[in-house]
């Protein structure tokens, strides 16, 4: 069963402390994607690497920081400087030639901050 | 401005409507234009996928864009209740490094 997992899909953080997100998938996509949603806001980009060993800031990468160590991994790690941590994070996948830039996306980590 | 612009809704309409959902944009260099579709708690998942201008069919979906415009569209034939989800607007332009603009999102209520 091809697709995107995410893990966990409930985290509560402490504030202070450094939480990592997961994200893996093995549709054999080259480009993954870390994407917050907040309520009336849409998604916003955090991080984004279209290759393994790289990855760029997107729009709000402050107080985040990502890997790219494996094709099939893009872990998130939510450092304590991120001032409101809590959010509904999203992980997507694409490969270039398919088309265009369709994205596809895990279920989510709804993270919490106590 | 923003890039891209979503009436957030909610939007409720009676099962078996048509539904229109749109979205206007700024960016002339938007080539790409993708609906998705969110429940609740949720990750989006993908309905349409279009390439400049036109209309493209799926089922009960037409997704449409208007280039001269700045403006796409998603219908929805005979609405469903399990259509009832919120539904994003998605846009990206070529060489942009495959990242995506969003709208807000459109939230849909199809009641019985």
């Amino acid at each position: 069963d091809g697709g995107i997992t995410q893990s966990p899909k409930y985290l509560f953080r402490k504030e202070g402390q450094n939480v990592t997100l997961s994200c893996e998938q093995n549709l054999n996509h080259d480009a993954m994607y870390w994407y917050r949603q907040d309520p009336g806001q849409g998604l916003r980009l955090i991080y984004y690497s279209q290759i393994v060993n790289d990855f760029q800031k997107g729009d709000i990468a402050e107080g985040y920081s990502v890997s790219r160590e494996k094709k099939e991994s893009f872990p998130l790690t939510v450092t304590s400087a991120q001032k409101n941590p809590t959010a509904f994070y999203l992980c997507a996948s694409s490969t270039p030639g398919t088309g265009g830039n369709e994205q596809f996306f895990g279920p989510g980590t709804r993270l919490t901050v106590l | 401005q923003k890039e891209v612009e979503q009436d957030p809704g909610p939007l409720s309409v009676p099962e078996g409507a048509i539904v229109s959902l749109n979205c206007t944009y700024s960016n002339s260099a938007f080539q790409y234009f993708m609906w998705y579709r969110q429940y609740s708690r949720k990750g989006p998942e993908l309905l349409m996928y279009t390439y400049s201008s036109g209309n493209k069919e799926d089922g009960r979906f037409t997704a449409q864009v208007d280039k001269s415009s700045k403006y796409i569209s998603l219908f929805i034939r005979d609405s469903q209740p399990s259509d009832s989800a919120t539904y994003l607007c998605a846009m990206s332009e070529p060489g942009g490094g495959n990242k995506l603009t969003f709208g807000t999102g459109t939230q849909l209520k199809v009641e019985l």
